[in-house]
């Protein structure tokens, strides 16, 4: 079975440093990875997404991600954080066998200060 | 817009009622998914449906909760007899793919917020 593991259920950074918010994934099978992001009262957006092409993925809004199968980890990085990255954070994972749902990390609160 | 809808936004019921929740899917969409998020939790999934076959219900917490699609396009999250425990934000999602997991991006509502009091 497929899970997810976000190590920092909150991460404080000023304006303008950088930003890394950690994802560990179990998977049986070849994964797909996810970053979708949630701002309040807001639905959820997809930021990223790793489908075994490049493991270095980019996303919007300046975020990337790196797929690292000899860690299980898919963390999230952007060189310079803005007040509007303050938000919700989730890391998913599915393990692409059809009919098999998105299951979500725990979250990651983001929280940026000026 | 042409996005997810989803009402009612905020539901309170009284424990022991019955509450129904609807989802207006992006329009030709095939897959669509129910989750339910707990405070301060990730979504977990309850059930899937491509069009309007209901290919996995695997989350379902109990058999008071239903789910539905008939013609493929709208649906409805029925939940029965409700508890307390069952106050949580209901999120639909949909796909224009399908193959579930292999879906890719999904395109969520904002959610319905229900409370059991």
């Amino acid at each position: 079975a497929q899970s997810v593991t976000q190590l920092d259920s909150h991460v404080s950074v000023s304006e303008g440093t950088p930003v890394l918010l950690r994802c560990n994934y179990s998977s049986s099978y070849s994964p797909s990875l996810f970053w979708y992001v949630q701002h309040p009262n807001k639905g959820l957006q997809l930021l990223l997404k790793y489908t075994s092409a490049a493991t270095l993925v980019k996303g919007i809004n300046g975020f990337e991600a790196e797929f690292k199968k000899s860690e299980t980890s898919f963390h999230l990085t952007k060189p310079s954080a803005h007040m509007s990255d303050a938000a919700e954070y989730f890391c998913v994972v599915s393990d692409n066998q059809a009919g098999t749902a998105l299951i979500f990390g725990k979250g990651t609160t983001l929280s940026v200060s000026s | 817009g042409a996005g997810v809808s989803q009402s009612p936004r905020y539901k309170v019921a009284k424990r022991g009622q019955d509450v129904a929740l609807r989802c207006d899917p992006i329009s030709g969409h095939v897959s669509l998914f129910w989750y339910q998020q707990a405070l301060g939790q990730g979504p977990e999934f309850l059930t899937y449906f491509q069009n309007e076959a209901q290919l996995d219900k695997s989350g379902l917490p109990s058999d008071r909760f239903f789910a539905e699609r008939p013609e493929g396009s709208v649906s409805t999250l029925k939940i029965q007899r409700t508890q307390q425990e069952d106050s949580a934000v209901y999120l639909c999602a949909s796909s224009p793919l399908a193959g579930g997991g292999n879906t890719g991006e999904l395109f969520f509502g904002e959610g319905s917020r229900l409370t059991v009091l």
